[in-house]
């Protein structure tokens, strides 16, 4: 398996407040990316990054940011948890762009 | 409109049997088709698909893609249980940074 974790791997939390989950990588890969998984939706890309303080938005980036410090830690925050974004999220890393992803163990998130 | 459609989206069948599951895509800025298995848990890396008419094998499973029909293919042949799972695909586009647009998923059922 690729070197990915993810912590906290379940979170419940309540409406309003901050939250942020990690992922980190032993492969130094250059990409790394935040997918949210939910039921008849699939896996939808929320914000992914090229390299160090490189970021840039997907599909579904409205009430989340990124931030990456490091090439290993790629963090996602939830400013103001709210209940639509109880889900299942997901890491991946790729070398490059063109190559194969691979993903993370997966945080299971729940917002009351 | 879903630009990856994945289909069926749930099988239920008998160990031994072989199964076809496909998915067709957008022609868009096409680069590349990738297959995912996921069990109760992340996705795993299958195969990934660039070229027309070049099937890719592993063990039991087989791809394959059809860039003039815009589609592809996974079959399993002599299904087992721990084939059980939802099998994902994605398409990547080209674009200024290459991501993945992934399908619903087709859940698989081997039953003994």
């Amino acid at each position: 398996d690729a070197g990915i974790t993810q912590s906290p791997r379940h979170k419940v939390t309540e409406t309003g407040t901050p939250v942020t989950l990690r992922c980190h990588q032993t492969e130094n890969h250059r990409y790394m990316y935040w997918y949210r998984q939910d039921p008849g939706h699939g896996l939808r890309l929320i914000h992914y990054s090229y390299g160090v303080k490189d970021t840039d938005k997907g599909e579904v980036s409205d009430g989340y940011s990124v931030s990456r410090s490091k090439t290993e830690d790629f963090l996602l925050t939830l400013e103001s948890a709210t209940s639509s974004q109880t889900s299942v999220y997901f890491c991946a890393i790729s070398q490059e762009s063109y190559n194969e992803q691979f993903f993370g163990p997966g945080t299971r998130l729940t917002v009351l | 409109e879903d630009k990856v459609v994945q289909s069926p989206l749930s099988l239920v069948v008998h160990e031994g049997d072989t199964v076809t599951l496909n998915c067709s895509y957008e022609v868009t800025n096409f680069r590349s088709l990738l297959w995912y298995k996921q069990e109760k848990k992340a996705p795993t890396f299958l195969f990934m698909l660039t070229s027309s008419g070049i099937e890719k094998k592993s063990g039991r499973l087989s791809s394959i893609l059809d860039k003039k029909e815009l589609f592809s293919i996974l079959n399993i042949t002599a299904t087992q249980t721990g084939d059980s799972a939802v099998y994902l695909c994605a398409q990547r586009t080209q674009g200024g940074s290459e991501k993945l647009v992934f399908g619903k998923g087709t859940k698989l059922t081997v039953n003994p």
